[in-house]
């Protein structure tokens, strides 16, 4: 099927561990982004990538890595998980659209 | 910096009733405004995007309209049915760039049979 995977969907976690957040794409879609969902705060966005091996600083990229060696997949790095990053996080691409989402909860 | 507000949070209508979802954001110099939709545990789904030149847009029962110099967007259903329950969000596009996206908090949206 064609569109946006996020794995793993639900992920428990502990405080400084690194946690790796996958995003794929069915498509060649240049732009992909990673959100972050939190109360209160709407979306807000991490990274984003304008393709391969292009990668820049969202709004709140702070003890977050990226990647992008493949058009289709962008992964996101927890380095070391702390517990503000509880949160749902989105990844996207344009024009195709959001993924599922996947839900951290570090403890 | 950009800021986008939607109010209420939550409304809760009961089915067949038009109603009005509200988006207001604080610099009118804006690319787009586009609505999403979003599901309890799903992501976003594109409803609508009204591109600043653009007064309306209108897919189905669904009608949105934008006011630069005032800054707001409204987005109007038409007879609501129950699965239109669902959280609504707006967002506001800046430049045309996709990185330059600020996003509204939502208003949930109950539609009771």
């Amino acid at each position: 099927d064609a569109g946006i995977t996020q794995s793993p969907r639900y992920k428990i976690t502990e405080t400084g561990r690194q946690v790796t957040l996958m995003c794929h794409q069915t498509w060649s879609h240049s732009y992909m982004f990673w959100y972050r969902q939190d109360l209160g705060h709407g979306l807000r966005l991490i990274y984003y990538s304008a393709a391969a091996d292009i990668t820049d600083k969202g709004e709140v990229p702070d003890g977050y890595v990226v990647s992008r060696s493949k058009t289709e997949n962008f992964p996101l790095t927890l380095e070391s998980a702390t517990r503000s990053q509880t949160s749902v996080y989105f990844c996207a691409s344009i024009p195709g659209g959001f993924g599922p989402g996947t839900r951290l909860l570090v403890l | 910096k950009q800021e986008v507000t939607q109010i209420p949070a939550a409304l809760s209508v009961p089915e067949g009733e038009n109603l009005v979802l509200n988006c207001s954001f604080t610099d009118s110099a804006i690319y787009n405004l586009q609505w999403f939709r979003q599901d309890p545990g799903k992501g976003l789904t594109s409803l609508l995007l009204i591109q600043s030149s653009q007064r309306e847009q209108t897919s189905g029962r669904l009608n949105a309209s934008l006011d630069k110099s005032s800054g707001r967007s409204t987005l109007y259903i038409a007879a609501s049915q129950p699965g239109d329950s669902a959280t609504y969000l707006c967002a506001v596009n800046e430049s045309g760039g996709y990185q330059k996206v600020t996003f509204g908090t939502g208003t949930k949206l109950q539609v009771i049979p």
